[in-house]
């Protein structure tokens, strides 16, 4: 999955901790997301932003927050981790939000007990 | 009701047989649709990419809408144990900035 880079690949979190999943990519896109993927669940969507100083929420955000500073970084933080939030999270952009053109990243396993 | 719904299988069937994997989707205003590829402890992929009703085809791969009945279908044929990984069935939401995926589908293909 060339182009997005996703840290870290696995964290163990204990209940209330906070922590940032990074995401950078160096393809110049303006759309980028965060998934999170559950089994049974498919992939559902977090928060995305369509450029710098733009972003949104998708259909789960509550307990995330992001940022978007700059075109290229897209950082996913856990205000106060629950197990609930145990899951894979993926990071994703694009040049627009049609999905022909999507790159996803390797993903981030996290946990929290 | 889920906007796309996938069974999650899984499906196993061995090497060289057609594969059929398929979606059905609530909202006729969906246009665009997708297909994805995900191996184990991989992101997806984008395999196949739909716009409105009709077939599409690359090499072994067929993906194929039908509006009608709001249903779409990957074809996999000449199966490959590279083949196995999970797919996911996607559609894009005009104007909410957001793919809405099916649960996926995990297929193994046994040589």
């Amino acid at each position: 999955n060339a182009g997005v880079t996703q840290t870290p690949k696995f964290q163990v979190l204990k209940t209330g901790q906070s922590m940032t999943l990074q995401c950078a990519q160096d393809m110049n896109h303006e759309y980028m997301s965060w998934y999170r993927q559950d089994p049974g669940m498919g992939l559902r969507l977090i928060h995305y932003s369509v450029g710098a100083g733009i972003t949104d929420q998708g259909e789960v955000p509550n307990g995330y927050n992001v940022s978007r500073s700059t075109t290229e970084d897209f950082p996913l933080r856990l205000l106060s981790a629950a197990p609930s939030q145990t899951s894979v999270y993926f990071c994703a952009s694009s040049y627009s939000a049609t999905g022909n053109t999507i790159y996803f990243g390797e993903g981030s396993w996290l946990t929290v007990v | 009701q889920k906007e796309v719904e996938q069974d999650p299988g899984p499906l196993s069937v061995p090497e060289g047989a057609i594969v059929s994997l398929n979606c059905t989707y609530s909202n006729s205003a969906f246009q665009y649709f997708m297909w994805y590829r995900q191996y184990s402890r991989k992101g997806p992929e984008l395999l196949m990419y739909t716009y409105s009703s009709g077939n599409k085809e690359d090499g072994r791969f067929t993906a194929q809408v039908d509006k009608s009945s709001k249903y779409i279908s990957l074809f996999i044929r000449d199966s490959q144990p590279s083949d196995s990984a999970t797919y996911l069935c996607a559609t894009y939401i005009q104007g909410a900035q957001k793919l809405v995926f099916g649960q996926g589908t995990r297929l193994t293909i046994n040589p």
